[in-house]
């Protein structure tokens, strides 16, 4: 079956603009997750969703960062007023039910110059 | 504030020796530890875990082994191969049930030679 898709695999952009970061998870999963992963880095909790809500927010970096999903499915990560240090791989993950094993897409590297 | 740490950034392996990756932890509040593999360009693959309520899980090649009162965990792959290549991650679930992100530390490159 399918796994989880991200798109675009790849992104450039300027710093200021605006970016969107699109997620599929694997079908029939209720929870989906985003991460990053900067340089070096290991992977930083973004953001999760339960079914189209998003009880955990805790770990957006700023109010430039904001996500939603739509018909439990699909989700997007949109990042505002891109800046420099924005620049990092975004990953989505999704999991069967909350707690359950996390299956993670390629990710999106975004570069922000 | 690291809660999960993997403080070897690589480790080079022979072909068919046994490869040892570390992880240490400091909330003693996780009670469930997964470890990921990771090839360039692709995301993480999730290859073993652990509950807390135990010390040891094998599962082919790969043991993990869980040492609570030191707040260690250990990833064992015997023989190593050289598709074994890649980056480990170690990971937590937040709030140690599970519910949202997992904390994961910065990984340990392996590189298996011939």
């Amino acid at each position: 079956g399918a796994g989880v898709s991200q798109s675009p695999s790849n992104k450039v952009t300027e710093k200021g603009k605006d970016v969107e970061l699109r997620c599929d998870p694997i079908s029939g999963h209720t929870a989906l997750y985003w991460y990053r992963q900067s340089l070096g880095q290991g992977l930083e909790f973004l953001i999760y969703f339960q079914g189209n809500s998003a009880p955990d927010k805790s770990g957006l970096p700023s109010d430039r960062f904001s996500a939603e999903r739509t018909g439990g499915s699909v989700s997007t990560l949109t990042i505002q007023r891109t800046q420099q240090e924005d620049s990092a791989v975004y990953l989505c993950a999704s999991s069967v039910l909350r707690g359950e094993t996390q299956y993670f897409g390629p990710g999106t590297r975004l570069l922000v110059l | 504030d690291q809660q999960v740490k993997q403080n070897s950034p690589s480790l080079s392996v022979q072909e068919g020796r046994i490869s040892i990756l570390n992880c240490d932890y400091t909330n003693s509040m996780f009670d469930y530890f997964l470890w990921y593999k990771k090839y360039p360009a692709e995301g993480p693959t999730f290859l073993i875990s652990i509950s807390s309520i135990k010390d040891k899980n094998e599962d082919g090649r790969f043991t993990v082994f869980l040492n609570k009162s030191a707040k260690h965990l250990s990833l064992h792959i015997v023989p190593s191969q050289p598709g074994d290549s890649a980056v480990y991650f170690c990971a937590a679930p937040d709030s140690g049930g599970g519910a949202d992100g997992l904390t994961f530390g910065k990984g340990t490159h392996l590189i298996i030679q011939p």
